[in-house]
């Protein structure tokens, strides 16, 4: 597709369970976003990825977070022995990125529908 | 910890009134962003700002980057019920070792009531 597709659209997961979350980015797109968004308020950082080199985790919550691009496309955040408060949209986006000279144009994102994690 | 500032939290307002959100923040940033974002959806990029004073229009929407590249307002002229959403501010770093991550506001609710 032409956008960015995140998978599941929503997963409810028993506490404790443990869960993978995917992102599909646009074609090309260089750097890729994880953010988590609690109800009613803006997203926060989570970490982010330069083609498959993971350069910043500093918004990780703790280490029952990972994430990993692997190939350079296709992310995955798990989330291991989930808790309750893990429960929020998990959003992912891409942006051209460091393809060519940092600018403007290639700094904007764009976000995938997010997938809606409930922990039960 | 949110570095940018959003007001109002929550507005509710009926068709064909104008409306300001507004976005402070302490730090300069190179560029800021405005998104809306329906519910279970993600952001939509509306506009983005660069150069302090700058002002952008898109349609009733008016978008207002501060002198000093700190704060920014987005005004919505003649409201319409298809302009309820949350509203979100984001700035972004491109200099240095920054990348483009975004830091949000918290966001402003809006409804529009027919």
């Amino acid at each position: 597709g032409a956008g960015v597709s995140q998978s599941p659209r929503y997963k409810v997961a028993k506490r404790g369970q443990d869960v993978a979350l995917r992102c599909d980015p646009i074609s090309g797109h260089v750097s890729l976003f994880w953010y988590q968004q609690a109800l009613g308020q803006g997203p926060e950082f989570l970490t982010y990825f330069q083609n498959e080199a993971q350069l910043d985790k500093s918004g990780l919550p703790s280490d029952r977070f990972f994430a990993e691009r692997p190939e350079g496309s296709v992310s995955t955040l798990k989330i291991q022995r989930t808790q309750q408060e893990d429960s929020a949209v998990y959003l992912c986006a891409s942006s051209l990125g460091f393809r060519w000279q940092l600018t403007l144009m290639n700094t904007e994102a764009f976000f995938g529908q997010g997938t809606r994690l409930t922990v039960v | 910890t949110q570095l940018l500032e959003q007001s109002p939290q929550f507005l509710s307002i009926q068709e064909g009134e104008n409306l300001t959100v507004y976005c402070n923040s302490s730090s300069v940033f190179s560029s800021l962003q405005w998104y809306r974002q329906e519910p279970g959806e993600g952001p939509v990029l509306l506009v983005t700002v660069v150069t302090g004073g700058e002002v952008k229009k898109l349609k009733r929407l008016t978008f207002q980057f501060g002198d000093a590249r700190k704060d920014s307002s987005l005004h919505i002229t003649a409201a319409q019920p298809g302009d309820t959403g949350l509203y979100l501010c984001a700035g972004a770093r491109t200099g240095g070792t920054s990348y483009g991550k975004l830091t949000f506001g918290q966001g402003t609710i809006l409804t529009v009531h027919p």
